[in-house]
């Protein structure tokens, strides 16, 4: 099946400072790309869906100045969680599909703990 | 009523037993039917992908679709304590931007 890689895989930072997560597709080219968080014994949520080449669409609730969405090519997506408190600490994973008619393939995870 | 319905359970089973995973869901828009399996603090891993009625088998998995009732199964047989993990559900759409719609995931423990 089709490879998606995080990293990190897991990061920890002070209250008010940024965060940047990168979700590749490795052996495909992923046109669309997604970000969920996932909080322990919970399902997972999507934030938002990123097209590349176009501006990321986020779901009701998620704010977008606080989570900046970039799909600036064909394998790459990142996620900066900007001044990020206590309150974001997540489990956040990426994935990524081909096509439409393609299935969504996940990236591990990052772990993201807000001191 | 929630677009996807799956009872997170807990299921226990002892080794060998065949397990029944199942989701029921509401929007007839959906035409393609995955089951992830996700261990602790990993990402969800692609299991079964179906797009029709039916039966679909990959080893000790099947895949059941019955769009006439909207319900989706996941079989296991001859489960093993490696297979202790929560298993997702999941629907789509097929339009451009849309996003797999999720059950809430039944978290399995299958005992030696």
């Amino acid at each position: 099946g089709a490879v998606v890689s995080q990293h990190p895989s897991r990061v920890i930072c002070k209250s008010g400072t940024s965060v940047k997560i990168e979700c590749r597709s490795l052996d495909f080219q992923a046109t669309t790309m997604f970000w969920y968080r996932q909080f322990p014994k919970q399902s997972l949520m999507l934030m938002a869906t990123s097209n590349e080449g176009s501006k990321a669409t986020y779901e009701q609730g998620v704010e977008k100045d606080k989570f900046l969405i970039n799909h600036a090519s064909l394998t790459l997506s990142t996620l900066t969680v900007t001044s990020a408190h206590p309150e974001d600490s997540s489990f956040y994973i990426c994935s990524a599909r081909e096509g439409v008619m393609e299935t969504q393939y996940f990236g591990p995870g990052t772990r993201l703990l807000v001191l | 009523q929630k677009e996807v319905e799956q009872d997170p359970g807990p299921l226990s089973v002892p080794e060998g037993a065949i397990v029944s995973l199942n989701c029921t869901y509401s929007n007839s828009a959906f035409q393609y039917f995955m089951w992830y399996r996700q261990y602790s603090r990993k990402g969800p891993e692609l299991l079964m992908y179906t797009y029709s009625s039916g039966n679909k088998e990959d080893g000790r998995f099947t895949a059941q679709v019955d769009k006439s009732s909207k319900y989706i199964s996941l079989f296991i047989r001859d489960s093993q304590p490696s297979d202790s993990a929560t298993y997702l559900c999941a629907m789509i759409v097929p339009q451009a931007g849309t996003a797999l719609i999720f059950g809430k995931g039944t978290t399995l423990s299958v005992s030696s």
